[in-house]
Formats: structure tokens, C-alpha cells, sequence
């Protein structure tokens, strides 16, 4: 079936440490891929995406590049602070998906970045 | 960005009573709004999907009995827990498309006694 499996955390680095969040996918068809972000008290909130296979997300010197070859959509920063401090979660939607189109999760990942 | 809200945050009750929980977009209207689930360190799982005017449309294993939604409104959708039992305890979140992105809102911890 249709899943997401991402690098179980925590994920402890300190300030300006280079992130790296593995995603990998397992999907029919052409998926769309989603990093969602979760700050504390707070819903998730759309940090990038890629559409299509080579299709590069960034946002907030957040980045991911959608891998078809791998099936992979790995979240990197180069410099974190502390304030990136969040849960991460990688998602996909199909294209043509039997809910609407709803997205399916990873079980996220917590980072921490202390100073 | 488009804005979600959720009421309550946080819900404590008894064994055998019903607890609703509120969806709300803001700033737009959304003919469609998602209820998921939320287990510890488990990822979000979908409930249902609920369709402004039009009985909603559960995920397979989902108590629809159980779980009852009702999305009255453009702005507006509910999801009423009945007859809660501890198993039930967990975190219910809710989210409303607009314009092909879906828009989270806070959760609500649901603690079933």
C-alpha cells in the first residue's frame, strides 16, 4: 500500500548544525510530497513540497529534492536555530486518491536545537 | 495564510458520555475539511472526510456510529465522540482544503476517564 517512513527521532543538534530528515515513500502512481512542520501549541503548517520527479522544495532555508530513483524526499538545512525546534512530518498524496486526494502521513519527527 | 481553529484544546469526561469538537476556517470557506487522529508517536491517520451538505465519508475501520461528523456550514465542521471510552483517549485533529492545500488546526486532546 500507499506509506511514508521517515527517521524516528528525537533529534537533538546544536545551533547552526546541518539537519538532515530521511522520508521515504512507497506509492502507485505519481505522488505529490509534503514536509509539514508542527511547532509547539501550534497545527501543522505546509514547509515545501515537490510535484513532480527532480522537483526541488524549499522554504525558510528549508530544503527537499523529490528522488523518483529512490523514493525519497529527505529534508535538509544547512544551518538550524533554535527556532526550527518543531516536529516534522514527510506526507504524500496521490494524484488520483480514493479520499479526495488526502494526504498520508509519516509518524513525524521531533528536532530540538539548543543553543 | 488561511487560518484553522479548533474548540476545545483540550477535553476531559467520564466514561460513557459524548464529547463534540469544533472545526473552524476563518478566513475562507471549504467545502471539504479532514478529521484525523493522532496516537503517540504514530503519524496523523485519517478518520474521514467531511463534505459541506452530504453525509461524511470514513476511512475503513472508522466507527462512523461512533464518530459522528456533521459539516453544517461552509466554515464549520464537527465531530462528536459518543459514547467515549478510554481507548478513544487521543489527539483529534482537523484540517480544511483551500485552494489544493489543506490547512491544520491545533488539535484538540480528547482524555476519556
Amino acid at each position: 500500500g500507499n506509506s511514508v517512513t521517515q527517521m524516528e527521532g528525537p533529534v537533538t543538534l546544536s545551533e547552526e548544525a546541518f539537519l538532515t530528515i530521511n522520508c521515504t515513500y512507497t506509492a502507485t502512481g505519481y505522488p505529490s510530497l509534503f514536509w509539514y512542520v508542527q511547532y509547539p501549541g501550534e497545527g501543522l503548517q505546509l514547509l515545501l513540497k515537490a510535484t513532480k520527479a527532480d522537483d526541488k522544495g524549499s522554504n525558510k532555508g528549508f530544503e527537499a529534492t523529490y528522488r523518483k530513483e529512490t523514493t525519497s524526499f529527505h529534508l535538509e538545512k544547512g544551518s538550524v536555530q533554535v527556532s526550527d525546534s518543531a516536529v516534522y512530518f514527510c506526507a504524500l498524496r496521490l494524484a488520483q486518491g480514493g479520499s479526495q486526494g488526502n494526504l498520508i502521513f509519516g509518524k513525524g519527527t521531533k528536532l530540538s536545537v539548543k543553543p | 495564510g488561511a487560518v484553522v481553529s479548533q474548540h476545545p484544546s483540550r477535553v476531559i469526561c467520564k466514561s460513557g458520555t459524548s464529547v463534540k469538537i469544533e472545526c473552524r476556517s476563518l478566513d475562507f470557506q471549504a467545502t471539504t475539511m479532514f478529521w484525523y487522529r493522532q496516537f503517540p508517536k504514530q503519524s496523523l491517520m485519517l478518520m474521514a472526510t467531511s463534505n459541506e451538505g452530504s453525509k461524511a465519508t470514513y476511512e475503513q475501520g472508522v466507527e462512523k456510529d461512533k464518530f459522528l461528523i456533521n459539516h453544517a456550514s461552509l466554515t464549520l465542521s464537527t465531530l462528536t465522540v459518543t459514547s467515549a471510552h478510554p481507548e478513544d483517549s487521543s489527539f483529534y485533529i482537523c484540517s480544511a482544503r483551500h485552494h489544493d492545500e489543506q490547512f491544520f488546526g491545533p488539535g484538540t486532546r480528547l482524555t476519556v476517564l
